[in-house]
């Protein structure tokens, strides 16, 4: 099973800011990767698929990057909007398997 | 796309419960479709998937032997049936469909998530 691995656990930065998000896969999933990120009591979103493509709707301001083991959600300037929970979703071996990270939750700092 | 969650409740350890999805705004028939789970305060699990015409199924390891997807394309509905049910299956469930994107020739298919139920949140305690 492949493991993915978010840091960190909670961040923290001011709006207007830049975020940084981290995962990391235990073997490769080439550019089957997904982010998704999840406000209280909602369900998740889709934000990025393919490591890199925006899904429908998502602002410029949310970009992906990585390949391989090492993947990187990066949101220029935040907005108060952004503060929420993300995950990452491999799906290297779709249809057999799909695993999720633990998430990392960006707060207000 | 809408998707509309239900069938949740309070089920004692070793009952049954089935989950239902109600789909609308999209082609249903052309979907995969998937179960995803989260318990409380907990991260995301993906649960199972199922092909747009049911010959094909996955499970994660967890609830094989349990749990059974299944699907109504006529009805346009995805279920989740649950049993022998644990402790730790404990969880809000979601139903997802995957995700279709414009190329700039046509329509390709992505296996991410794009639309989500809002979930329907399954109990198991005696």
């Amino acid at each position: 099973e492949i493991v993915m691995t978010q840091s960190p656990v909670t961040l923290s930065v001011s709006p207007g800011e830049r975020a940084t998000l981290s995962c990391r896969a235990s073997q490769s999933v080439g550019s089957n990767l997904a982010w998704y990120q999840q406000k209280p009591g909602q369900a998740p979103r889709l934000l990025i698929y393919g490591a890199s493509t925006r899904a429908t709707g998502i602002p410029a301001r949310f970009n992906g990057s990585g390949s391989g083991t090492e993947f990187t959600l990066t949101i220029s300037s935040l907005q108060s909007e952004d503060f929420a929970l993300y995950y990452c979703q491999q799906y290297h071996n779709w249809p057999l398997m799909y695993t999720f990270g633990q998430g990392t939750k960006l707060e207000i700092k | 796309v809408q998707l509309v969650d239900s069938g949740g409740g309070l089920v004692q350890p070793g009952g049954s419960l089935r989950l239902s999805c109600a789909a609308s705004g999209l082609t249903f028939s052309t979907y995969w479709m998937n179960w995803v789970r989260q318990a409380p305060g907990k991260g995301l699990e993906w649960v199972a998937n199922i092909k747009q015409d049911g010959s094909e199924k996955y499970y994660v390891d967890s609830v094989k032997g349990r749990f059974t997807i299944s699907r109504d394309n006529a009805q346009s509905s995805l279920y989740l049936q649950m049993n022998s049910l644990r402790a730790e299956d404990t969880a809000i469930y979601y139903c997802a469909c995957s995700t279709y994107y414009y190329d700039g020739s046509g329509y390709s298919f992505n296996p991410s998530f794009d639309s989500w139920g809002q979930g329907t949140l399954v109990t198991v305690s005696s």
